[in-house]
């Protein structure tokens, strides 16, 4: 079993719609963990950052970690065009000294 | 403005040539890793290095080789025993507990011709 696992997509959708982006680890030990957007041929940027279980919100943007599940998600609210990208998860242990684990992203097209 | 540069944006090589790629950030983080992204792959990790020379395999480090005098530097060779080369590779650097998040370099596309 991957460490963590995050549907390839294509996923398609219109303009406005709520999208949901999911990934499940199986490493109980994770503790932190991230979504990142990458656009073609660039480098990914962080676009949430959360610790432990709970929501955070930012703008359009939610994360969510319900670690009793080993499951996040992440929801964009009124999608736009400029949200087409690829959508990586991303998690790691607490201690200093051990890498990100990323899932294998999920690619998004909103269409206008 | 503090970031992390990767040169060059495009780069080819020759079939049992040595390729070096150049990841420098001026974030002052101590921690710096390269991926290599393929299609349907996601981000494998090569190389890792926590602190000036010093550095760790990741989970695809055959065929590559790194280096790290530097704090600002941390270059990745692709050696000619790397026998598909052909890929996206990406630098990040982060403080040294990288839980906090990487910042990503724009990426070197390496094609093998």
């Amino acid at each position: 079993q991957k460490e963590v696992e995050q549907d390839p997509g294509p996923l398609s959708v219109p303009e406005g719609a709520i999208v949901s982006l999911n990934c499940t680890y199986s490493n109980s030990a994770f503790q932190y963990f991230m979504w990142y957007r990458q656009y073609s041929r660039k480098g990914p940027e962080l676009l949430m950052y959360t610790y432990s279980s709970g929501n955070k919100e930012d703008g359009r943007f939610t994360a969510q970690v319900d670690k009793s599940s080993k499951y996040i998600s992440l929801f964009i609210r009124d999608s736009q065009p400029s949200d087409s990208a690829t959508y990586l998860c991303a998690m790691s242990e607490a201690q200093a000294g051990t890498a990100l684990i990323f899932g294998k992203g999920t690619t998004l097209s909103v269409s206008s | 403005d503090g970031g992390i540069t990767q040169s060059p944006k495009y780069l080819f090589r020759k079939e049992g040539q040595n390729v070096t790629l150049s990841c420098e950030q001026n974030l002052n983080h101590d921690a710096m890793y390269w991926y290599r992204q393929d299609p349907g792959q996601g981000l494998r990790l090569i190389y890792y290095s926590q602190i000036v020379n010093d550095f760790q395999k990741g989970d695809i480090a055959e065929g590559y080789s790194v280096s790290r005098e530097k704090k600002e530097s941390f270059p990745l060779t692709v050696t000619s025993a790397q026998k598909n080369p052909t890929a996206f590779y990406l630098c990040a650097s982060s403080t040294q507990q990288g839980a906090y998040g990487y910042t990503f370099g724009s990426g070197t596309r390496l094609t093998v011709v």
